[in-house]
């Protein structure tokens, strides 16, 4: 099976604009879940997606956001971007409740 | 809500010589544990899982961990390490009841030859 599946791999943007990060999960894995991860904050936990449902939230600012689609594939959308949000967002998918999480690679967001 | 606890962000080790990355956990609930490993810019890859059954868990690359509930802890071991085992190590505990997947803050392996 092919693997998760992240688009872009990197990103510059400007402070203000915003962004949209793409995930393709393994197939028939229909949970999708979002980590920022920063070399001050470690790895933290964004959003987790199954069936098109927010099942899962951690403790974001209401600028971070996303959605899943009905094959699985979930966009992250960040809003008026900060200095702040630059990190690497990674997404992992899984098959069933509380088992392990498989990652993508990862984007690599530069906000300047 | 489960947490996890790495005790060590750094552990600096020779080739060859044997190495133990500790992980302790906190939950109110029975939980599921894993240890992941990341190299540099890429994702994290999944090295080991404890799901039920035998305390004693073999993964990936040689390493393996032992499930402790009693001193609630997940410690990550290998007998023999290499150079290429040089990466960041990652801790996790999730409730089997969501998939609400927590992290440690991580442990910097360096293998020095």
């Amino acid at each position: 099976k092919a693997g998760v599946t992240q688009t872009p791999r990197y990103l510059i943007k400007t402070r203000g604009q915003q962004v949209t990060l793409s995930c393709s999960p393994i197939s028939g894995h229909r949970s999708v879940s979002w980590y920022q991860q920063t070399p001050g904050q470690g790895l933290q936990f964004l959003f987790e997606y199954f069936s098109e449902t927010q099942r899962n939230k951690g403790n974001f600012p209401g600028r971070f956001s996303g959605r899943q689609f009905s094959n699985s594939r979930s966009e992250m959308n960040v809003s008026t971007l900060e200095l702040g949000d630059s990190a690497l967002y990674l997404c992992a998918s899984s098959s069933y409740l509380g088992y392990e999480q498989y990652f993508g690679p990862g984007t690599r967001l530069t906000v300047t | 809500a489960q947490s996890v606890t790495q005790l060590d962000s750094q552990v600096p080790v020779f080739e060859e010589a044997p190495v133990e990355l500790r992980c302790n956990y906190s939950s109110s609930v029975s939980v599921y544990l894993f240890w992941y490993v990341q190299y540099p810019n890429q994702g994290l890859q999944l090295l080991l899982k404890y799901l039920s059954g035998s305390t004693l868990v073999k993964g990936i690359n040689g390493f393996e961990a032992e499930f402790n509930k009693s001193q609630t802890s997940f410690h990550l071991r290998k007998p023999s390490v290499h150079i290429s085992d040089t990466a960041e190590y990652f801790c996790a505990v999730s409730d089997p009841n969501n998939n609400d997947m927590r992290f440690g803050a991580g442990t910097r392996l360096t293998v020095k030859p």
